[in-house]
């Protein structure tokens, strides 16, 4: 099983749609959880970092569910700008990073 | 007023040949990384550096050397260069959260290096 594993997609949803992307990850010691956003020949972006309790920015709930190791990311009202490919990143370190990226889910936003 | 940099931004060379990639970040982490994405878009750690130290180092090639001459750099050194080796090689960095007191610690990423052995 690899150590973070995304939706396969693409995704292509209208514009103002709302799109979810579901994560899990292997090991039950990983300690921080984030989403980042990666355009084409760019470098990845952090979105937002992922909180026990689940958290909100504008359009974007990331949600953590340690029990069953699983993580999402919900996009309300889908614009153009969102099409990116959107990363899991789980921190499975102890003492330094260890920053394990999953493959990525590629969304694209259609007019 | 560039985070993290990378140069060269683009490196074309031929099959054995010898080369670095410079990265520089001027935010005051302690820790930097070397990521590799290959053509299936994959991003992998390579190397992980905590204040001049090695912490990880995945299973790479002992082609690729990994050097730290002080705590905002962190270069990259590849010898006898081979074909699968072309991909795009990002140089990273973060603040350890032993000492900044949270464990929230993103990583900022360089623009990429896009490296292609022909």
């Amino acid at each position: 099983r690899k150590e973070v594993e995304q939706d396969p997609g693409p995704f292509n949803v209208p514009e103002g749609a709302t799109v979810a992307f579901n994560c899990t990850y292997s090991n039950s010691a990983s300690q921080s959880f984030f989403w980042y956003r990666q355009d084409c020949r760019k470098e990845p972006k952090l979105l937002m970092s992922v909180y026990s309790s689940g958290n909100e920015d504008g359009r974007f709930t990331a949600q953590l569910n340690r029990a069953s190791q699983y993580i999402s990311l919900l996009i309300r009202d889908s614009k153009l700008s969102d099409s990116a490919t959107y990363l899991c990143v789980v921190n499975v370190g102890n003492y330094g990073q260890n920053f394990v990226f999953g493959p990525g889910t590629r969304l694209s936003v259609l007019p | 007023d560039t985070a993290v940099s990378q140069t060269p931004k683009y490196l074309v060379t031929q099959m054995g040949n010898d080369k670095s990639i410079k990265c520089e970040q001027n935010l005051g982490h302690d820790t930097m990384y070397w990521y590799k994405q290959d053509s299936k878009k994959f991003l992998k750690i390579m190397f992980s550096y905590n204040n001049k130290e090695l912490i990880i180092n995945e299973t790479v090639p002992n082609r690729f050397s990994p050097k730290s001459p002080d705590k905002a750099h962190l270069n990259l050194h590849i010898n006898s260069l081979e074909l699968g080796d072309s991909a795009v090689y990002f140089c990273a960095s973060s603040q350890d959260k032993g000492t900044s007191g949270g464990i929230y610690n993103e990583q900022f990423f360089g623009p990429g290096t896009r490296l292609t052995v022909l």
